[in-house]
């Protein structure tokens, strides 16, 4: 099961954009990446995910490099309601019996 | 309106009072799981369950039971609570392992 390395914490001004990295060296061939933003006293909530290149969504982009030893997620013009916790997962998405790691994310605080 | 609901949404508890937990989902999926989430530990996983009767330990499965008699309902079971048990629980269900997971609004145990 491929685990996850986040930074801890980030700060960024409002209407900045804000790029998170997520390292996954022992990520297999058969694996997503998948990223969940969490507000304070809530489940977490899915973003966005993907397996290589780029996806865009209406919230953000991920990008994932040729190797998929790593991935950025992307918030463009963040606002203060983006202030979360945001988590990577890696998981195939395809195999049966396993679960997912959550690891504790990386704590977005939006500064006005 | 799709949802996962979770009760009770909090509890106060003594050590050895055996509880449940209950979970339910309205979006016929097959997959759900429960999450405990622990200051500086992140969201880990307690038990998971791909479908009716089919369940599976997760992480941290020790002082936990579950059952998946109705695809709907996935209850967490502490038959005797200690006071390590405190902490945040969250419910999640999936369409299938590695979909989009959607969470309940979390459960805050105290076992005193």
């Amino acid at each position: 099961l491929a685990k996850t390395t986040q930074p801890i914490s980030m700060d960024s001004y409002e209407g900045q954009e804000v790029n998170i990295t997520c390292s996954h060296n022992n990520i297999a061939t058969n694996d997503y990446i998948t990223w969940y933003q969490q507000f304070p006293s809530q489940g977490p909530r899915f973003i966005i995910q993907g397996y290589k290149t780029k996806v865009t969504n209406e919230v953000a982009s991920l990008f994932i490099p040729a190797d998929r030893k790593s991935s950025t997620l992307s918030l463009p013009r963040v606002s203060l309601s983006d202030t979360a916790v945001y988590y990577c997962l890696v998981g195939d998405i395809s195999a049966g019996a396993n679960n997912l790691f959550f690891g504790t994310g990386t704590r977005l605080t939006v500064i006005p | 309106e799709a949802q996962v609901t979770q009760n009770p949404r909090y509890l106060i508890t003594v050590t050895g009072k055996k509880l449940t937990v209950t979970c339910s989902q309205n979006m016929n999926h097959e997959y759900m799981s429960w999450y405990r989430q622990d200051p500086g530990l992140g969201l880990r996983q307690i038990y998971y369950s791909m479908n009716v009767e089919v369940t599976d330990k997760g992480d941290v499965p020790e002082g936990y039971k579950v059952s998946r008699k109705e695809k709907r309902n996935f209850p967490l079971i502490l038959e005797s609570p200690s006071p390590n048990q405190t902490s945040l629980y969250f419910c999640a269900s999936s369409p299938f392992w590695g979909g989009e997971l959607f969470f309940g609004e979390g459960s805050r145990l105290t076992v005193l």
